[in-house]
């Protein structure tokens, strides 16, 4: 499994509120990403990680923010959840380069935002 | 940025058939082309993939063939199973150093 595990596994909330997802990884791996799923839309990158403090936007960045401290975690943050971000979210870690190599998903998180 | 289109949505197949999936591209510098797999509520699994100084690649009975002049790749899946049933993605990697990914493609294999 690579390492990776997602916290929380299912969330509901109610818009306005701010909401926390987290990605574990337990091999030191460098590249680490998130993707929000859904229908009809595929894997859509928000944010991703070349290192600790090393963040950069993805395609579908607006109204989320990361955050890096350590190596072992990747933070997403939604400041003030919509309706909009109701989604299933995936942490991936890539052991290579860059999108060179096979990512490695985590189980997801599943939020609902009310 | 990249645009990765995935055809067909949905496709049904009967057991034993082959299925097509095919996916077009639109960065000429990209170079890494994987293939995911995603069952029922679980995670995608990287199934294939190639990489652009390749034309095809087989692994028993999946492979896929990539046409870098018309900017197409495709996963054809042979003997298909009921195990086969799920949703695949095709996702590029280019010159902007992301992997996008196509909308996916709901495989039924009926038995």
């Amino acid at each position: 499994d690579a390492g990776i595990t997602q916290s929380p596994r299912h969330k509901v909330t109610e818009t306005g509120t701010p909401v926390t997802l987290r990605c574990h990884q337990t091999e030191n791996h460098r590249y680490m990403y998130w993707y929000r799923q859904d229908p009809g839309h595929g894997l859509r990158l928000i944010h991703y990680s070349y290192g600790v403090k090393d963040t950069d936007k993805g395609e579908v960045s607006d109204g989320y923010s990361v955050s890096r401290s350590k190596t072992e975690d990747f933070l997403l943050t939604l400041e003030s959840a919509t309706s909009s971000q109701t989604s299933v979210y995936f942490c991936a870690i890539n052991e290579r380069d860059a999108n060179t190599g096979e990512l490695f998903f985590g189980e997801g998180s599943r939020l609902t935002v009310l | 940025g990249e645009n990765v289109e995935q055809h067909p949505s949905t496709l049904s197949v009967q057991e034993g058939d082959s299925a097509v999936i095919k996916c077009t591209y639109s960065d000429s510098a990209s170079n890494y082309f994987p293939w995911y797999k995603q069952e029922l509520g679980k995670r995608p699994q990287l199934i294939i993939d190639i990489r652009s100084n390749v034309g095809e690649k087989k692994d028993q009975r999946i492979a896929v063939t990539l046409n870098k002049t018309a900017k197409h790749f495709s996963l054809h899946i042979t003997e298909t199973q009921p195990e086969d049933s799920a949703v695949y993605f095709c996702a590029v990697s280019g010159s902007a150093r992301q992997l996008t990914f196509g909308s996916g493609t709901q495989l039924t294999v009926l038995p």
